[in-house]
């Protein structure tokens, strides 16, 4: 089945720092794939997606790439800030319309 | 943007009783609603899909007669936890799909805190 891997947190990193969130994924077919965040006290919001192999998705500053031959799709951020502090999932759905595959989530704190 | 609420945002109820708890999107029509229960610290894992007028589709190892899922309308969705007991204690979240937005993207309700004592 489809299943969704990312890394442990919690992260903590200071203000400016470089971000890498690892995801990794498992499934059959071509997956879309996404990653929301969850502020404090917030529902999830999508953060960015992408759709097919080699698509780059971006948003406020965070990025992520499709990468099929690694089955991955890291997110990144050059330069975090204080409102950046959330949860993170990674999450894949095998076409549109159809229920999500989360990762645990990783919880990201950043301090001034 | 899409605005997805539920209701109650927290209940605490006493075991061997039901409670409620209701999807609305609020400026959308929802053609599919996904239901998902998170545990603290892990992922969220979906319990059931309903579309509207139809009869829900829940995952293997989710009990249908436990949880009761309804879509009447297109923008209203309720899950039913009957006779509930402590392990149903979890924090539930829907999410709603339309296919008239953005094809690939679900907006999620802020969820709701269960606690049965």
């Amino acid at each position: 089945g489809n299943s969704v891997t990312q890394m442990e947190g919690p992260v903590t990193l200071s203000e400016e720092a470089f971000l890498t969130i690892n995801c990794t994924y498992t499934a059959t077919g071509y997956p879309s794939l996404f990653w929301y965040v969850q502020y404090p006290g917030e529902g999830l919001q999508l953060l960015l997606k992408a759709t097919k192999a080699d698509d780059k998705g971006s948003n406020k500053g965070f990025e992520a790439t499709y990468r099929k031959e690694t089955t991955s799709f890291h997110l990144e951020k050059g330069s975090v800030q204080v409102s950046d502090s959330a949860v993170y999932f990674c999450a894949l759905s095998r076409n549109s319309g159809y229920a999500l595959n989360f990762g645990k989530g990783t919880s990201l704190l950043v301090t001034p | 943007g899409a605005v997805v609420s539920q209701h109650p945002s927290w209940v605490i109820c006493k075991s061997g009783t039901s409670v409620k708890i209701e999807c609305r999107s609020l400026d959308f029509q929802a053609t599919t609603m996904f239901w998902y229960r998170q545990f603290p610290k892990q992922s969220l894992m979906l319990m059931a899909t309903s579309n509207e007028g139809s009869k829900a589709t829940y995952e293997q190892g989710v009990e249908k007669d436990k949880f009761l899922i309804n879509h009447a309308s297109l923008t209203l969705s309720t899950l039913t936890v009957t006779s509930a007991h402590p392990e149903d204690s979890s924090f539930y979240i829907c999410s709603a799909w339309t296919s008239g937005g953005s094809s690939y993207e679900q907006y999620f309700g802020p969820g709701t805190r269960l606690t049965v004592t």
